[in-house]
Formats: C-alpha cells, structure tokens, sequence
C-alpha cells in the first residue's frame, strides 16, 4: 500500500522559514515524480514544485520561485520543500503528491500538513 | 497559467439524478485532463484521466468526456457515496493548475 507522510507544518512569521519532509513507503519511490501541492479551504489546490525520480529535473510556481527548493533524498525515501522567505499567501495545507507513471495526473496524495504564515 | 474553470461551484441534486459538471481550460490542453473526487477529511480520488479514461477501480457511473477547452463529468445516476466535492487538473503545461471545484450536495 502506498503511503505518503508529510511533516514540518506550524505556524511561521512572514519571512520565516519551515522545511517540510514527506515520507514515502509502498513503492520504489525513485521510479516516480514527486510533487508538492497547497490548498487553502474553499480553493482548488495549486502546484507548488515537482521534482524527477532521480532529482535532475525540477519546477516551480511563479509565486515560490527563487524562495523554494524541492529536493529528494531516494536513499531515504524522502522528499523535501525547504520554503524560506514565507509570506501571508504561502498558508495553506500542502500535500506530498505521487504523479502517475504515465500520465501527469496524481494518483496518491499523502494526508498533508499545516503551514501557517501569520504575525 | 492555463487557467482552469468549474461550473457550477455548487450542485444541489437528490440521489439517482444524472449530474454534469462543466470544467473550462483559459487555452487548449487537448485530452490532458483529470478528474478528482474529495471527501472532508480525505485525499483527493483520482476518477478519470486523459478526459475520458476510467481510473481501476472507480465505478462505471462516472465518465468524462470532451477535448480542447471544453470538458465534463458526468455521474449517471448519482449514489450516496457521491456528495462530494470535484475538481478538475489540467497537466497539459506545468504549473498544471486545478479547477475550484464543484460541491455536490443534497437536494
């Protein structure tokens, strides 16, 4: 069964900085894209970053770009967001997302975690 | 951004009604085009991909048609288990971006 755990959500002051881990189990995690997704309730969820099986190859969102570093360690089955820099309009919950094999739709979401930028 | 246009946001429908959702794309993603169903509390359920494929597993009342710009979901004949709230995902150019979704709620 695939499982996807993500962590290191809190509440952060505007220009702070949070790292969030997801933890992967299930699947030969380097086989796959990773991808990171925020939803704030009431809105559709918004690609943040996406990262290549074996890491050579990422992207961002305009809005976290030059802010965000997306990165993997596949020994660990670990993916990473370093989000520094955080502003009012990064709050939201953000989900550790698996990209199907084939196709660039997602087929498992881990359960998210919290992030709060506030004063 | 392509950006990505759901109608309505809300649906109020009884069960066994036929249900369309519309999702509109800003330009056109071709077939590249998801749709997820989302529980509270829960992920979100990956129905159909490339607009009209059937994801294993998911029961044959939903289905997706349409290409280019314009797409729907369509439930046959809509089941408790239903009343949620659909999004559609376009992964035609990255950022993909999603719909705002379509809350499916009781009549």
């Amino acid at each position: 069964e695939v499982q996807l755990v993500e962590s290191g959500g809190g509440l952060v002051q505007p220009g702070g900085s949070l790292r969030l881990s997801c933890a992967a189990s299930g699947f030969t995690f380097s086989n796959y894209w990773m991808h990171w997704v925020r939803q704030v309730p009431g809105k559709g969820p918004v690609c943040v970053s996406r990262i290549s099986g074996d890491g050579s190859s990422t992207n961002y969102a305009g809005s976290v770009k030059g802010r965000c570093t997306i990165s993997r360690d596949n020994a660990k089955n670990t993916l990473y967001l370093q989000m520094n820099s955080l502003r009012v309009e990064d709050t939201g919950v953000y989900y550790c997302v698996r990209r199907h094999q084939v196709g660039g739709f997602f087929d498992d979401w881990g359960q998210g975690t919290l992030v709060t930028v506030s004063s | 951004d392509i950006q990505m246009t759901q109608s309505p946001s809300t649906l109020s429908a009884s069960v066994g009604d036929r249900v369309t959702i519309t999702c509109r794309a800003s330009q056109s993603i071709d077939y590249k085009l998801a749709w997820y169903q989302r529980k509270p509390g829960k992920a979100p359920n990956l129905l159909i991909y490339d607009a009209s494929n059937l994801e294993t597993g998911v029961t044959s009342r939903f289905s997706g048609s349409g290409f280019g710009t314009e797409f729907t979901l369509t439930i046959s004949s809509l089941q408790p288990d239903d009343f949620a709230t659909y999004y559609c995902q376009q992964y035609y150019t990255y950022p993909w971006t999603f719909g705002h979704g379509t809350k499916v709620d009781t009549k």
